[in-house]
């Protein structure tokens, strides 16, 4: 078990360029989820995949986010033309789900993003 | 009213204090609970995960839920200083964890030597 990763730690960039995280899961698991975190606040759920299909989309999740998990695997999260509101900690997690239910999540150390 | 309510401290304590954190709800539904400790800069870390109500216990950590009274409770004994971090409560109305998964704000907590 060596966690989920994500990729890069820390991004910065200018408002209006579009940004593009990377996470892998734990390798048995086929569920993974994006959460974004701001200061001071708990997680708030984004998008959640189970295998390549992505299930289910918050509202919190504009036109301008898009999340892909192309094989099954590792998933990435892009955002376009972003804006200073986008500033937070987009946490990635996964679990191993059953028709019975499934384990509590493991989350990732995130990616702070910054735009200027 | 939020679906989930947690001071967010901070709260200070010295070393080898009994340390309890709290989160209240709204949503009868929610059945499964969970605390995750939160270094700076790092994700979220499991740390209890119990159905219904009761206790569970785990080394020094002892959590409670009280569904009638809607609050769960965390307990820390013998408080270290590497406790020193954000304790986040969450909450489910089913095992079936991400998307219905509600947490608390999180409190903030500082252990001293």
């Amino acid at each position: 078990d060596t966690g989920v990763s994500q990729d890069p730690r820390h991004k910065i960039t200018k408002r209006g360029q579009n940004v593009t995280f990377r996470c892998d899961p734990i390798s048995e698991h086929n569920r993974l989820y994006w959460y974004r975190q701001t200061l001071g606040q708990g997680p708030e759920f984004l998008t959640y995949f189970q295998n390549e299909a992505q299930l289910e989309k918050s509202r919190l999740l504009s036109d301008r986010f898009s999340a892909e998990r192309p094989k099954g695997s590792f998933s990435t999260l892009e955002i376009q033309r972003t804006e200073q509101g986008d500033s937070a900690m987009y946490l990635c997690a996964s679990t191993r789900a059953t028709g019975t239910g499934s384990s509590p999540l493991h989350f990732g150390n995130g990616t702070r993003l910054t735009v200027t | 009213q939020k679906e989930v309510e947690q001071d967010p401290g901070p709260l200070s304590v010295p070393e080898g204090a009994i340390v309890s954190l709290n989160c209240t709800y709204s949503n009868s539904a929610f059945q499964y609970f969970m605390w995750y400790r939160q270094y700076s800069r790092k994700g979220p870390e499991l740390l209890m995960y119990t159905y219904s109500s009761g206790n569970k216990e785990d080394g020094r950590f002892t959590a409670q839920v009280d569904k009638s009274s809607k609050y769960i409770s965390l307990f820390i004994r013998d408080s270290q200083p590497s406790d020193s971090a954000t304790y986040l409560c969450a909450m489910s109305p089913h095992n079936q964890a991400g998307t219905a998964l509600i947490f608390g704000k999180g409190t903030t907590l500082s252990v001293s030597s």
